[in-house]
């Protein structure tokens, strides 16, 4: 069955550095791939997809890697603020229809 | 333009009675998809409607049900709640058919929260 994994289950940075966040999947080819921020209490925002035949994606200081061959995606915040302190969750998908992973926890510390 | 709606936003159900949650998707998008979210899980797929009919599902028994209406709104039904019902339920719309190209991101509301005692 399809597996999606997200490195650690909450990640601590100081203000002003690069957060890291990994996407690991298994048993599944997704056509595209899609990040997602999530604060306590709300439903998900999307932030990002990538398409298989995208190796890279940038939306101001956020950037996407997809890398089908590793079945992994990375998602980098640059010049990290307090205010991106949330779980960010990954979802591969086809068809239209999601799977996403159970998500990191990412606390800037200022 | 109207972001994704949901009511009620908290209930409280005995085991064994039936649930009924609503959905008004964003304006002008055709397509609901509804999660289950579990403390500390991500989302989990429960199933998609698009012009009215049920467009795949995921790992749900069938006292999951949903119904789509012709304003795109939508209602998740749960019968014989059981107490792992107990969750956050998602309802996401999107659109298909953009011309030019499709849109595959999803716009979530702020869910039900369900809680089964």
């Amino acid at each position: 069955s399809q597996k999606i994994e997200q490195n650690s289950e909450a990640l601590n940075i100081q203000e002003g550095k690069t957060a890291t966040l990994t996407c690991n999947y298994t048993n599944y080819s997704p056509a595209y791939l899609q990040w997602y921020r999530q604060d306590p209490g709300r439903g998900p925002v999307f932030l990002l997809l990538i398409r298989e035949n995208e190796k890279e994606k940038r939306k101001e200081r956020l950037k996407v890697t997809f890398d089908t061959t590793l079945k992994q995606s990375l998602f980098h915040i640059t010049a990290s603020q307090p205010a991106d302190s949330a779980t960010y969750l990954c979802a591969p998908g086809s068809a239209r229809q999601l799977t996403f992973g159970s998500g990191t926890q990412l606390t800037v510390l200022p | 333009e109207t972001g994704v709606t949901q009511s009620p936003t908290h209930l409280i159900k005995t085991r064994g009675q039936q649930v009924t949650l609503r959905c008004s998707s964003q304006s002008g998008h055709n397509t609901v998809s509804w999660y289950q979210q579990a403390l500390g899980q991500g989302p989990q797929f429960i199933f998609q409607y698009y012009r009215e009919e049920e467009n795949g599902r995921g790992n749900f028994p069938p006292r999951f049900s949903g119904l789509q209406f012709p304003n795109y709104s939508s209602e998740l039904n749960v019968n014989a709640l059981e107490l792992d019902d107990s969750a956050l339920y998602l309802c996401a719309s999107s659109q298909w058919g953009l011309a030019g190209g499709e849109s595959y991101e999803q716009y979530f509301g702020p869910g039900t929260r369900l809680t089964v005692t």
